[in-house]
């Protein structure tokens, strides 16, 4: 069973601070990583996209990967209040994507 | 780039009837889309993988002769809810596959069905 495992939160942060994601995963086979953010009633958007160790940036976004660990994490700088949203993690393995069930973060102003 | 449209956004139908949802990748060409469905507060569920030209494959527990699924274009999916009940009342999201390479999906924005 691939599975994908995210802590459902909520995450609370003030604004201003960093605010860390994390999500492991079973399948060792996995090449490829998201984090979506879905706000409440909406759809997922994709925000970024990781395929090797390392951390990738992207304005405030950093994600970052570890595949010995089967880690992924994603880190919100200056974290603000329009970032509170649900972030999904999905893992692609073996041309099946499997998404966590999402934490949930709370940006207090 | 990367859009994807729903339609309808919301519908509201009657117990026994069919509804059909459109998804359209906009500026791209998807030969595999997909479709979630999402209750209040819960995860996305995967309920089936759509391929352009050929038949869809679903879930385990996705009953295929009530949620039928067309893929007639690289551009158009449809799922057709039919003989639907209260509790088919849900939120469902189709996605599209930008590239084969990567499995970046790009969502539509989502179809609330509610079934009195």
């Amino acid at each position: 069973q691939k599975e994908v495992e995210q802590n459902s939160g909520p995450l609370s942060v003030p604004e201003g601070a960093i605010a860390s994601l994390n999500c492991t995963y079973s399948d060792r086979g996995s090449q490829s990583f998201f984090w979506y953010r879905q706000y409440s009633g909406k759809s997922p958007e994709l925000i970024m996209s990781i395929y090797s160790n390392g951390d990738k940036e992207d304005g405030r976004f950093t994600a970052q990967l570890n595949k010995a660990s089967q880690y992924v994490s994603l880190l919100i700088r200056d974290s603000q209040p329009s970032d509170s949203a649900t972030y999904l993690c999905a893992v692609e393995g073996y041309q099946k994507v499997t998404f966590g069930t999402g934490t949930k973060l709370q940006v207090i102003p | 780039g990367a859009v994807v449209s729903q339609h309808p956004s919301w519908v509201i139908c009657k117990s026994g009837t069919s509804v059909k949802i459109e998804c359209r990748s906009l500026d791209f060409q998807a030969t595999t889309m997909f479709w979630y469905r999402q209750f209040p507060k819960k995860s996305l569920m995967l309920m089936a993988t759509s391929n352009e030209g050929s038949k869809a494959t679903y879930e385990q527990g996705v009953e295929k002769d009530k949620f039928l699924i067309n893929h007639a274009s690289l551009t158009l999916s449809t799922l057709t809810v039919t003989s639907a009940h209260p509790e088919d009342s849900s939120f469902y999201i189709c996605s599209a596959l930008g590239q084969l390479s990567t499995y970046e999906q790009y969502f539509g924005p989502g179809t609330r069905l509610t079934v009195t």
